[in-house]
């Protein structure tokens, strides 16, 4: 089946400690990104690649890493300087086409992240 | 980061009734995108709208790209048991590659 698969689902997390959530896509799609949703709230971007080894910050990067070595695969990594992690994350992938006729992100189920 | 002015927050209907929400914006955009959410799950896409004044239907949703380019709306006709869920509608300004979402519309359908 064609998608986006993310994992884990639900990932506890010690203080001090960096987590890694895996996102993998076959849709062979240019663009991934990264959201986090707080109860309640919107999505908002921790970071985008639209390319393979190049990627940028969205609106909240402060506390997160993110790799792309392969077109398929684009892991968030929290680290120990993310003072909240405790959210729902949300994985998303993209093709890159003209403005005019718009780039539709469709999403991964998602990885909860609990700090214990 | 700017938000979407999605309205209204919440709605509790009947099963049967129609639905009607919108997302409206100060600047300008070229694609606005309607999703649902159920808890715990990724954002399905509904809808995709990429041109003013385009109107598009999936089965009983219909949704509109505004023709000032800052707003749009999506319907719910007949609304069923199953329509309950987060619905977000997310925008794309021009010369940007970045969506900006909105803040979500919860919707609780009753028997």
């Amino acid at each position: 089946d064609g998608g986006i698969t993310q994992s884990p689902k639900y990932l506890f997390r010690k203080e001090g400690q960096n987590v890694t959530l895996s996102c993998e896509q076959n849709l062979n799609h240019d663009a991934m990104y990264w959201y986090r949703q707080d109860p309640g709230q919107g999505l908002r971007l921790i970071y985008y690649s639209q390319i393979v080894n190049d990627f940028q910050k969205g609106d909240i990067a402060e506390g997160y890493s993110v790799s792309r070595e392969k077109k398929e695969s684009f892991p968030l990594t929290v680290t120990s300087a993310q003072k909240n992690p405790t959210a729902f994350y949300l994985c998303a992938s993209s093709t890159l086409t003209s403005h005019t006729s718009g780039n539709t992100i469709y999403f991964g189920e998602g990885s909860w992240l609990t700090v214990v | 980061g700017q938000q979407l002015n999605q309205s209204p927050q919440s709605m509790f209907i009947q099963e049967g009734e129609d639905v009607s929400m919108n997302c409206t914006s100060s600047s300008i955009f070229n694609t606005w995108l309607w999703y649902k959410q159920d808890p715990g799950e990724g954002p399905v896409l509904l809808i995709a709208l990429y041109k003013a004044g385009e109107l598009t239907s999936n089965g009983r949703l219909t949704a509109q790209f505004g023709i000032t380019r800052k707003d749009s709306f999506l319907n719910i006709s007949a609304s069923i048991p199953s329509d309950v869920g987060i619905y977000f509608c997310a925008g794309r300004p021009y010369n940007t590659d970045k969506l900006i979402f909105g803040t979500g519309t919860r919707l609780q359908v009753f028997p």
